[in-house]
């Protein structure tokens, strides 16, 4: 079975810091993907980046890096810089092979506050 | 493009009421889901469809129905509310199959579902 785990469930940065998300997965698939959300108090879901099980580098996006350790099962985000507005919760994801790959198995979720 | 559109965005419901959360999307995407969000849960998937006319179960489907008479349309129902079915519910919708790449979903807004 698919699993996601989020074992921190807050996080604590200041402004211009970097911060580190854990996430490790447990997947028999060979061929998987690997998402992350955000989640601020307004309740909506913001995709950041994704993360394929064959890509060769790590995924970035602006501000928002993957860290992907295949062999760990790991797939750690790193935001550079943080900033106020980081403030969210952020839920680690995984596709989901037994539902024909169209929903996303999620993490428990890690609340990042970012203070100045 | 309105994106994915949920309404009610709040609801309250006595126990053993019936209602449906309406879910549309205008992005002509194949594939639909539906999630809740529970405190400390993260999202879990309810019911997801591949296509019009073709549904099946995910991880908490107990409760609920669902149907997609349209590629537009993603209805969840509730048969007889419980307190246990207190929740944020959340829609969503993707174009890409999983095996092509990125399967990036577009989430609804949320709707906040209260049974007393």
């Amino acid at each position: 079975a698919q699993k996601i785990t989020q074992t921190q469930p807050g996080m604590f940065v200041q402004e211009k810091e970097a911060v580190t998300l854990d996430c490790t997965y447990d997947t028999s698939d060979p061929s998987y993907g690997l998402f992350w959300y955000k989640q601020p108090s307004s309740g909506e879901m913001i995709f950041l980046i994704y993360q394929g099980s064959y890509d060769q580098q790590n995924a970035t996006e602006g501000r928002y890096s993957l860290n992907f350790q295949k062999a760990r099962k790991s797939a750690n985000l790193v935001i550079s810089a943080s900033q106020l507005g980081d403030s969210a919760m952020y839920f680690c994801a995984m596709r989901g092979v037994n539902q024909a790959g169209t929903a996303l198995i999620f993490g428990k979720g890690t609340t990042l506050s970012v203070s100045s | 493009n309105a994106g994915v559109t949920q309404t009610p965005k709040f609801q309250v419901l006595k126990t053993g009421q019936s209602m449906t959360l309406q879910c549309a999307q205008d992005m002509n995407h194949e594939y639909m889901s539906w999630y809740r969000q529970d405190p400390g849960m993260g999202l879990r998937l309810i019911h997801y469809s591949v296509g019009a006319g073709i549904t099946d179960q995910g991880e908490v489907p107990n409760g609920y129905n669902v149907s997609r008479s349209t590629t537009e349309d993603f209805p969840l129902r509730l048969l007889s509310a419980a307190p246990s079915q207190t929740s944020v519910y959340f829609c969503a919708s993707s174009k890409d199959w999983v095996l092509r790449g990125a399967n990036v979903l577009t989430f609804g807004a949320g709707s906040r579902l209260t049974v007393l």
